[in-house]
């Protein structure tokens, strides 16, 4: 049984460097989310995929957050240049098709802290 | 931007009590979700409800979509330990299909 796959779980870099992050969906997946998660509260909406295509992106998004999806099946999330208000959790998910609106599938998420 | 306002934000209960927790919305959503999450996890769907005055149930879990389509509750009968967890609702809103709206959470502690 192979659910959403993300790593690295941890990551702790220095202000002004760049992180990427990996995301592996369950495998019939087509469509993949990124959200952002602080303590004490919900995950925010980063960014959605369909197949490789990038269908939806948060106005929140600053333009040093990328993601990418190449062939439809992993993708990654670059930060460049971190800022400490980047500390946070980054949880990918991934939903069926036809999916059931709403249904995301997270996975464990990788935890960033800049410092 | 759209917010979903939670409550209570964290509930110490007794083990074997009901818990109660509500989500309000200033505006209208077409789809509400309760998730959980358990620490080192990510969120993992409880109930899903699409329809106005819809209730639902999973198990011990019941919620609903409130009539006006702007709130939902959660209720959870004769509470276990492994109910600890944060519980989250979700909605949908009317301009997209696939960007979640989150509140912030109801942490849930059991007194054994």
């Amino acid at each position: 049984d192979t659910g959403v796959s993300q790593n690295p779980r941890h990551k702790i870099t220095k202000r002004g460097q760049n992180v990427t992050f990996r995301c592996d969906p369950i495998s019939e997946h087509n469509r993949l989310y990124w959200y952002r998660q602080t303590l004490g509260q919900g995950p925010e909406f980063l960014t959605y995929f369909q197949n490789e295509a990038q269908l939806e992106k948060s106005r929140l998004l600053s333009d040093r957050f990328s993601a990418e999806r190449p062939k439809g099946s992993f993708s990654t999330l670059e930060i460049q240049r971190t800022e400490q208000g980047d500390s946070a959790m980054y949880l990918c998910a991934s939903s069926a098709r036809p999916a059931i609106p709403g249904e995301l599938f997270f996975g464990e998420g990788s935890r960033l802290t800049v410092l | 931007g759209q917010q979903l306002n939670q409550s209570p934000q964290s509930m110490f209960i007794q083990e074997g009590e009901d818990v109660s927790m509500n989500c309000t919305s200033s505006s209208i959503f077409n789809t509400w979700l309760w998730y959980k999450q358990e620490p080192g996890e990510g969120p993992v769907l409880l109930i899903a409800l699409y329809k106005a005055g819809e209730l639902t149930s999973n198990g011990r879990l019941t919620a609903q979509f409130g009539i006006t389509r702007k709130d939902s509750f959660l209720n959870i009968s004769a509470s276990i330990p492994s109910d600890v967890g944060i519980y989250f609702c979700a909605g949908l809103g009317m301009d997209s299909n696939y960007q979640l709206i989150w509140g912030a959470g109801t942490k849930l502690i059991i007194k054994p």
